[in-house]
């Protein structure tokens, strides 16, 4: 089976401070997508990676940043945090995309992150 | 993508089958039709796709109407540990663009089981 590990399950931090959240699959997808979930607005894409060193912005890539310096990790960066970023935090993988619609995403458990 | 549209919730009793119900009446001839869930502090998973036939694997089995316009994901015998929010999306299969790879969720059903 996939395994997706977010590093942290539980995160609070402080307004202004740059936050790193760290995703690491184990089944060489080439894809991999940064998530927000909120109560009543569903699932939001906040970034996506196609390959190393590649990135794609999502729908709400504002006050975030990505970076993927090898295949397996995936890291989502809050630049300088603010409490509208509390949120859950999903990070998802799938192998590459030749016909898009057919490949499932797997995901990680969540990062709940509260910024005080 | 394509709309869908689900009961907001259901409740079925443990080691009985479930059938959660999906439309999708302005499906595209392109669209797979994919169900996640997501239990209580979990992240979703993946449950099931398909186009056109039925589907089985061992989480569940996936009617689809003949004419595609609905779809149905049964849960042979449901568990305590089937308790959870059951999402039914579209997906093109040619998704690319802004939206490559996008899953977008709905509210789902919120399935309750009881022992």
């Amino acid at each position: 089976d996939v395994k997706v590990t977010q590093s942290s399950r539980y995160l609070v931090k402080r307004t202004g401070e740059k936050v790193f959240l760290e995703c690491v699959q184990d089944m060489d997808h080439e894809n991999m997508f940064w998530y927000r979930q909120d109560p009543g607005l569903g699932l939001r894409l906040i970034y996506f990676s196609y390959d190393v060193k590649m990135k794609e912005k999502g729908d709400i890539p504002e006050g975030y940043s990505v970076s993927r310096e090898k295949k397996e990790r995936f890291s989502l960066i809050l630049e300088s945090a603010s409490t509208n970023q509390t949120s859950m935090y999903l990070c998802a993988s799938s192998i590459t995309m030749g016909t898009g619609g057919n490949q499932p995403q797997h995901f990680g458990d969540g990062t709940r992150l509260s910024i005080l | 993508d394509a709309k869908t549209t689900q009961p907001n919730s259901m409740e079925s009793n443990e080691e009985e089958p479930v059938h959660l119900p999906c439309n999708h009446s302005t499906i595209s001839g392109t669209d797979y039709i994919h169900w996640y869930r997501q239990l209580p502090s979990q992240g979703p998973e993946y449950v099931i796709h398909g186009l056109t036939s039925n589907v089985n694997n061992r989480m569940a089995s996936l009617a689809i109407a003949e004419d595609r316009k609905s779809s149905t994901l049964i849960l042979h015998r449901a568990t305590l540990r089937d308790a959870a929010v059951y999402y039914c999306i579209l997906r093109d299969i040619y998704a690319g663009g802004t939206s490559y790879g996008k899953l977008t969720f709905g509210q789902g059903t919120i399935l309750t089981v009881h022992p």
